[in-house]
């Protein structure tokens, strides 16, 4: 079925490494986002992309950046990862980036910083 | 910044009964929406309200929204087991690039 994909599904990371959380979209939406779902605090916008080519800063995109090579992909990396990275990450997209675009989500990317 | 908030954090009822979630919000909003989330699974869209609109139904959806008390309220009726799930409220702020912002959400559990 159409949607959007991510992956890995879970992964345990050493504190200092890298690593890439991969997200596809088959759906041709313009914008997509990175969210992170900490227990207490919610969804918390980290990176956002409006069309391709460009991205944005969301409320807490400190330790993550983004690219958006084309429509389809949205990578996000964190480039030396902190026991404070440890959450649940959800890509999502929405056809567009006006205010009448609901979002649709990814099953999520469960990480663990070690 | 926590924009919307989801009143109760948890509630439990029995299948058969309604199910009402109320969200609470801060600024000026272009829209509303509502999200479940099953255990495990990413956020599906359930409903969006325009600030221009009072009242919305969908199925046994029913949400409501009062701009001068900025809140919101989500009915499910005649509940199911299945509607089992954390529900949450994000608002598109005034002035936030039409960027959403996700409350805490309330967990929801139907007992059988």
């Amino acid at each position: 079925t159409a949607g959007i994909t991510q992956a890995p599904t879970s992964q345990i990371l050493a504190a200092g490494r890298s690593m890439t959380l991969r997200c596809t979209q088959d759906m041709r939406h313009n914008a997509m986002y990175w969210y992170r779902q900490d227990l207490g605090l919610g969804l918390r916008l980290i990176h956002y992309s409006n069309t391709a080519g460009t991205t944005g800063k969301g409320e807490v995109p400190d330790g993550y950046s983004v690219s958006r090579a084309n429509t389809d992909d949205f990578p996000l990396t964190l480039a030396s990862a902190v026991p404070s990275q440890t959450s649940v990450y959800f890509c999502a997209s929405s056809p567009d980036s006006s205010y009448n675009s609901p979002l649709h989500f990814g099953n999520g990317t469960r990480l663990t910083v070690t | 910044s926590q924009q919307g908030e989801e009143d109760p954090q948890a509630l439990s009822i029995q299948e058969g009964e309604n199910a009402t979630m109320n969200c609470s919000y801060k600024t000026s909003i272009n829209n509303l929406q509502w999200y479940r989330q099953n255990s495990g699974r990413g956020l599906v869209h359930l409903i969006l309200i325009r600030s221009n609109e009072r009242e919305k139904h969908s199925g046994r959806l029913r949400v409501t929204l009062d701009t001068s008390k900025k809140s919101s309220s989500l009915l499910i009726t005649a509940s199911r087991a299945a509607d089992t799930a954390s529900y949450f409220c994000a608002t598109d702020a005034t002035g936030s690039n039409y960027k959403l912002t996700f409350g805490k959400g309330t967990l929801l559990t139907v007992n059988p």
